[in-house]
């Protein structure tokens, strides 16, 4: 059974705070790595997709880098905003699995104006 | 924007009902996926379908089937509803990818979700 983790499971910040958040999954038989926000009372909306070892993307103050040889990415956000609150999850894809994601349980973000 | 509309958001049903489940996307993508969603646990794929009347298990698809009729329209059929079903459930669609030049699930296009359904099964 595949396993993906992402931590810290919750985090609290202020506005104008940076934060980050880890996803670890395995790093054998790698295929992709999705990001994704999911607000409260909204649907899950895409992030980033990320299939190369070393690859960093932005999207506004949002980045993410990605770690495939050691099984982690990163998730970064600069300056949070209350905005910003929601759950991330990560999502693993392998080349074995008949193109399944695999998702993590989440890090759910309070960012406190 | 792709819209992925699910028909209800939120439901409540009885035990031994049968329960449809509808999701119904725009743009024409190939491969639809059903999740549900409990506290304390990721996402879980329950069925996927990447082409008409084609379907795939997913990692918790006992209790459930599904139908995919219709490109656009992809259907959790609960047979037997029970308590243990009671979850938020989600519908999402993407591109499919090619593979040897033949549709495959393994795309790197992002998912695209509709905004659930909360199921209460009593």
């Amino acid at each position: 059974i595949l396993n993906v983790e992402q931590s810290p499971q919750s985090l609290h910040v202020q506005e104008g705070d940076s934060t980050n958040f880890t996803c670890s999954f395995p790093s054998s038989n790698f295929y992709a790595l999705h990001w994704y926000r999911w607000e409260t009372a909204k649907s899950p909306e895409a992030l980033f997709v990320m299939t190369l070892n070393g690859d960093e993307k932005k999207k506004g103050r949002i980045s993410a880098t990605l770690n495939t040889k050691e099984g982690y990415s990163y998730l970064y956000i600069k300056g949070s905003q209350p905005e910003d609150s929601a759950t991330y999850l990560c999502a693993f894809k392998a080349r074995n699995q008949g193109g399944k994601l695999i998702f993590g349980q989440g890090t759910e973000l309070s960012v406190k104006p | 924007d792709v819209k992925v509309t699910q028909s209800s958001r939120y439901l409540v049903k009885r035990t031994g009902e049968k329960v449809f489940l509808e999701c119904v996307q725009d743009m024409d993508h190939e491969n639809m996926f059903w999740y549900r969603q409990d506290p304390g646990l990721g996402l879980r794929l329950i069925y996927f379908s990447y082409d008409v009347k084609m379907k795939e298990k997913g990692d918790i698809p006992e209790g459930y089937s599904v139908s995919r009729e219709k490109k656009e329209r992809f259907s959790l059929i609960l047979e037997s509803a029970s308590t243990n079903q009671t979850s938020m459930y989600l519908c999402a669609s993407s591109l499919v990818g090619f593979r040897g030049g033949r549709g495959s699930p393994y795309s790197n296009q992002p998912q695209h979700f509709g905004d659930g359904t909360r199921l209460s099964i009593l």
